[in-house]
């Protein structure tokens, strides 16, 4: 069975960081193209980010809201994709979920999410 | 960024009845591979998104057949046949051709 687990999500102050994991089973990770999906409260989803995998080229895309602020990047030795989100706006307030490829011919696996709360 | 135009964004239906979302991108989805990277997304309540359908009409592993999309270039639609009480939802369109990818702002399907 395919499971994502997401963690590390909690409060944290504008101008904060945080560290999101998602723990990845049941696949081959290291093989795996990786996403990261937020949703603000009361709004629609989001597209946070992209990486390859690494025999792929390990190219990392971002979205235009957290471009600079979100680094995207794998653990394929602990089957771990990380989020670490920087310079925290309250905007970034959300539920963010880890996916697996969500393009390909394979019906993408979603984790449960983990909640980002930034407020001051 | 390409911006998806969802419409309606409230959508109610009676039980039975067919329903129709329509998603519009700014710029053509078309890839240089010839390849339209246009999904489209449901979010029960309390549940993870799930793909319903990929590059434009592909329905993905158990999804009822009554759901089907169709379109090309900037139009797109997805279709219910016949609507039933558990596609309660919100769908979204989503287009990963252009980076960065970018979502719809959401139909919410009820029932009447």
């Amino acid at each position: 069975e395919v499971q994502l687990v997401e963690s590390g999500g909690g409060f944290v102050k504008p101008g904060g960081s945080l560290r999101l994991s998602c723990a990845v089973s049941g696949l081959s990770f290291s093989n795996a193209w990786m996403t990261w999906v937020r949703q603000a409260p009361g709004k629609g989803l989001e597209w946070v980010g992209r990486i390859m995998s690494k025999t792929d080229g390990g190219t990392v895309e971002y979205g235009a809201p957290v471009k600079g602020r979100f680094t995207i990047s794998r653990d394929d030795s602990k089957n771990t994709l990380y989020l670490q989100m920087n310079s925290l706006k309250t905007e970034d307030t959300g539920v963010y979920y880890c996916t697996t490829d969500l393009l390909g011919p394979w019906e993408p696996f979603w984790g449960q999410g983990t909640l980002v709360t930034v407020s001051s | 960024d390409v911006v998806m135009t969802q419409s309606p964004l409230s959508l109610p239906v009676t039980p039975g009845q067919p329903a129709s979302i329509s998603c519009r991108s700014s710029q053509s989805l078309v890839y240089n591979n010839g390849n339209t990277y246009l999904t489209w997304f449901q979010r029960r309540p309390g549940q993870s998104p799930r793909r319903l359908i990929y590059n434009v009409s592909n329905r993905d592993s158990g999804v009822p057949d009554r759901f089907s999309g169709s379109g090309s270039g900037t139009d797109f639609q997805l279709k219910i046949s016949r609507v039933e009480t558990e596609d309660v939802a919100v769908y979204y369109c989503m287009q990963g051709t252009h980076w960065p990818w970018t979502f719809g702002q959401g139909t919410k399907v009820e029932i009447k």
